[in-house]
């Protein structure tokens, strides 16, 4: 069955630490692969996205993931994290071969301690 | 550009009744959906659209209805409200699959 999976459901870091937020799926084929982040009473918004090509992609405010097909993976990072980081962050993988159906992990929640 | 906008931001019902959310976008996107945000359950697909006059089942359908009569517009209707439904909704679209979605803030409902 097809799946994605984020093993922390919450995470705690100090601002200034580093950060890896974990995604690993589930899945026939290499799909494409997104991170979302979503702050408290807003819309989610693309942080990245991987399609195809260099493994390890760039995103807006700071953040990069790296895919390891090899593992099935798509983690999230950020070599020092700000206040403002703090927010709920979201997988997700869809086909290739298809225009739509996105799957969804049930998100990280990112505590950021001062 | 306004991007995606829905309204209203927070609705309480009593169950039975009906409504309509609404989502507008004006970005020319082809393809727009709808989604429930569960606490603990991510994001679940409820119906989608890939363009003006098609629309299809996402994950969990039951209990909705949508129509997209231009490419603008995609309104998801509660047909009977029931506290199961109780939940914070998410319109959003995108040109096409090689593009990121692009959501709106939300509408929170509660049903009572």
């Amino acid at each position: 069955a097809q799946s994605v999976t984020q093993p922390d459901i919450h995470i705690t870091v100090s601002e200034g630490a580093s950060l890896e937020l974990r995604c690993n799926y589930s899945y026939g084929a290499t799909p494409y692969l997104f991170w979302y982040v979503q702050s408290p009473g807003q819309g989610l918004q693309l942080l990245l996205k991987y399609f195809s090509g260099d493994t390890l992609v760039q995103g807006i405010k700071g953040f990069e993931a790296e895919f390891k097909r090899s593992q099935s993976s798509f983690n999230l990072r950020k070599p020092s994290v700000h206040w403002s980081d703090a927010a709920e962050y979201f997988c997700a993988v869809g086909p290739m071969d298809s225009n739509y159906q996105l799957i969804w992990g049930a998100g990280t929640k990112l505590i950021i301690k001062p | 550009n306004a991007g995606v906008t829905q309204t209203p931001k927070f609705q309480v019902l009593k169950t039975g009744q009906s409504m309509t959310l609404q989502c507008a976008q004006d970005m020319n996107h082809e393809y727009m959906s709808w989604y429930r945000q569960d606490p603990g359950m991510g994001l679940r697909l409820i119906h989608y659209s890939v363009g003006a006059g098609i629309t299809d089942q996402g994950e969990v359908p039951n209990g909705y209805n949508v129509s997209r009569s231009t490419t603008e517009d995609f309104p998801l209707r509660l047909l009977s409200a029931a506290p199961s439904q109780t939940s914070v909704y998410f319109c959003a679209s995108k040109l096409d699959s090689l593009y990121g979605y692009t959501f709106g803030s939300g509408t929170r409902l509660t049903v009572v």
